[in-house]
């Protein structure tokens, strides 16, 4: 059973534009929502993360906006680069405990 | 700060053999973990310590999978008797004991077997 829901599985945008990346969850256990970037051959690399009792987070072009009632959450990132182009896998955490992981979404940034 | 750092990054075995992998956590995090990652999917929660102690295994570790982390420093992962299913990257993560629900990432190490 996926315990959080990642969509869409790939995205293409032009340099510039705002690519949007969503998760849901189920468990409303989890109190920590971490998103990882991935280049390949990679291990992952903490980006940004947020808590259920914020709406919003920002950290340079990188916010997140989290939906507490609806159990979502999403990325967003303001004028993408071509160095931006990774995989990003969101995830959620149980205090004191394991990851669980999104399916992750392959990001291309087109210059 | 160093970061966490795996050995080694590749490992080819023929099935059947037995591997060790190593994992060096960022200094003085006390908490450990170990994920596997298979192409196209996201990390997956094997096994976690804190310090020397093993608190939780995944039912993804089967028996042939061990991990130890004898001194709460360094920590192995052992898998016997390789099958090529164990063929996926596998991940070692710390985080510090203030914020233990932020996890830092190692390399990791790619394994293939054969």
């Amino acid at each position: 059973q996926q315990q959080v829901k990642q969509s869409p599985q790939s995205l293409i945008v032009q340099k510039g534009g705002i690519p949007i990346i969503n998760c849901a969850y189920e468990n409303t256990a989890f109190d920590y929502f971490p998103w990882y970037q991935q280049f390949p051959g990679k291990g992952p690399a903490l980006l940004i993360a947020i808590r259920p009792d914020v709406s919003e987070k920002k950290e340079g072009r990188f916010t997140i906006s989290f939906n507490k009632s609806a159990k979502q959450f999403s990325l967003h990132i303001m004028d993408s680069q071509p160095g931006d182009s990774a995989t990003y896998f969101c995830a959620a955490v149980e205090y004191g405990n394991k990851l669980v992981f999104g399916a992750g979404t392959i990001l291309r940034v087109k210059s | 700060d160093t970061g966490v750092s795996q050995n080694p990054r590749h490992k080819i075995t023929k099935r059947g053999q037995n591997v060790t992998f190593r994992c060096d956590p960022i200094s003085e995090h006390n908490r450990l973990y170990w994920y596997r990652q298979t192409l196209g999917q996201g990390p997956e929660f094997l096994t976690y310590f804190q310090n020397e102690a093993q608190l939780e295994k995944s039912r993804l570790l089967s028996d042939r999978f061990s991990a130890e982390r004898p001194k709460g420093s360094f920590s192995t992962l052992e898998i016997q008797r390789t099958e090529q299913g164990d063929s996926a990257m596998y991940l070692c993560a710390s985080s510090p004991q203030a914020r233990q629900e932020t996890q830092y990432f190692g390399p990791g190490t790619r394994l293939l077997v054969l």
